[in-house]
């Protein structure tokens, strides 16, 4: 099975700043047929379900704001959010999609500094 | 634009089976390249993948769960759902169902139902 591991467990940036999380997984997931990395992101909010966010770990999903971005190949991910608002406060997941059984990471929980 | 609804009790008693449906709107479950997933999250901790379900009925579990679950398809309902037998607390968890095609990632997620099992 696929373990992935993110850091750090919390974060607090202030307002304007910008916000990096980390993401690890214990396999690649760069399939070598396509070059693709196998990973999401999510994001959630209290009493929400996680929201997608970035796909093939660096593709922003239609409506997200360009200050999220993704990066990262084989085992080393990470998402950034360029500019910090207020309404990013949550918790972020990671997720690979390689293969079964699909697995998140633990999450990291994003507040205001 | 395809939503997902799950239902079922809230409340199920320690060994007993939990079952919860999710009703699928604006798509057919049992038509293209789409699984049909459920995806679990204990109050305050992370995400855990169940299984899932094909359109053609094929299911693959989670090898942690496998023993006790089962996914099925009702396509009069254009529904699917989640059976885990013998359950316990550790088995409380807000059960969300999820589509996705063969390795993709999720979306769309429903909104999910929370399950206590105590007596």
């Amino acid at each position: 099975d696929i373990v992935m591991t993110q850091s750090p467990d919390s974060l607090a940036v202030s307002l304007g700043e910008r916000a990096t999380i980390n993401c690890k997984s214990s396999h690649s997931i760069l399939y070598s047929s396509n070059n693709m990395n196998y990973l999401a992101w999510y994001q959630q909010k209290p009493g929400q379900p996680p929201k997608l966010l970035i796909y093939w770990a660096s593709t922003r999903e239609s409506g997200v704001p360009d200050r999220f971005s993704g990066s990262g190949s084989g085992t080393d991910f990470t998402l950034t959010i360029s500019s910090l608002q207020a309404e990013d406060v949550a918790v972020y997941f990671c997720q690979q999609f390689y293969d079964t059984p699909y697995s998140f990471g633990q999450g990291t929980k994003l507040e205001i500094k | 634009q395809v939503q997902l609804q799950e239902s079922g009790p809230g409340l199920v008693k320690p060994s007993q089976t939990l079952s919860l449906s999710c009703t699928v709107s604006g798509g057919a479950v049992s038509s293209g390249n789409y699984y049909w997933n459920w995806i679990r999250q204990p109050a305050g901790k992370g995400l855990e993948w169940i299984g899932h379900i094909f359109s053609s009925g094929e299911t693959n579990y989670s090898p942690s769960l496998k023993s006790r679950v089962t996914i099925s398809l009702d396509t009069s309902k254009n529904q699917f759902s989640l059976k885990v037998r013998s359950v316990t607390a550790a088995d409380t968890a807000v059960y969300y169902c999820a589509r996705n095609v063969r390795n993709g990632y999720f979306d769309p997620w429903g909104q999910g139902t929370l399950v206590t099992v105590s007596s």
